[in-house]
């Protein structure tokens, strides 16, 4: 597909468990980003990827946060031991040169339910 | 500190009248602005956007106006048509990759 690819679409997992979050960028996109929206708030940034390494990770809230990205294509968004204020959308951009003149092209999101 | 606001939750207009949704920022070293769509279930999807150097940038419908002494931006929708029903979001950027986005307006508009 020529878009942003998020999977999976719906997860629900039990508090203190992981849980991995996958995004696969537009071809040729070399920014990658991690937003979220926890429910009635805006757009939380996460982190960015400029190719494989991510020059800022100030977003991430706690240590429990890990992402990575390989090939400059597919990263995962890693949460361990899971607590219920992780309970969100997340949402994964990219973005053709991550200038910050390039518009973010947005996945469908993977909606977190942590119970 | 919310760098980028959005002050009105929600917004009704009617079929075929204007829709102008607004947002104010606190930075000004932001030099590049974008208005997101976002319909339920989907990632927001981008509009149009405009640089510091502008004042105003159109698009179809769709009109961005930049107000930088106020640090006011705003999103001009005209006709409004019901499918224009949606959240928008605003979202700023500083010489760079990061982009601080608003809590959203969503918009509603009736036929």
């Amino acid at each position: 597909g020529a878009g942003v690819s998020q999977s999976p679409s719906n997860k629900v997992t039990e508090k203190g468990k992981d849980v991995e979050l996958r995004c696969d960028p537009i071809s040729g996109h070399t920014a990658l980003y991690w937003y979220r929206q926890s429910l009635g708030q805006g757009l939380e940034f996460l982190i960015y990827f400029q190719g494989n390494s991510a020059p800022d990770k100030s977003g991430l809230p706690s240590d429990r946060f890990s992402a990575e990205r390989t090939g400059g294509s597919v990263s995962t968004l890693t949460i361990q031991r899971t607590q219920q204020e992780d309970s969100a959308v997340y949402l994964c951009a990219s973005s053709l040169s991550g200038t910050g003149r390039s518009p973010l092209h947005f996945g469908n999101g993977t909606r977190l339910t942590v119970t | 500190d919310q760098q980028v606001k959005q002050n009105s939750p929600s917004l009704s207009v009617q079929e075929g009248r204007i829709s102008i949704l607004n947002c104010d920022y606190t930075n000004s070293m932001f030099d590049y602005f974008l208005w997101y769509k976002k319909y339920p279930a989907e990632g927001p999807t981008f509009l149009i956007s405009i640089s510091s150097i502008k004042d105003k940038n159109e698009d179809g419908r769709f009109t961005v106006f930049l107000n930088k002494s106020a640090k006011h931006l705003s999103l001009h929708i005209v006709p409004s048509q019901p499918g224009d029903s949606a959240v928008y979001f605003c979202a700023a950027s500083e010489k760079g990759y990061k982009y601080i986005f608003g809590t959203g307006t969503r918009l509603k508009v009736l036929a």
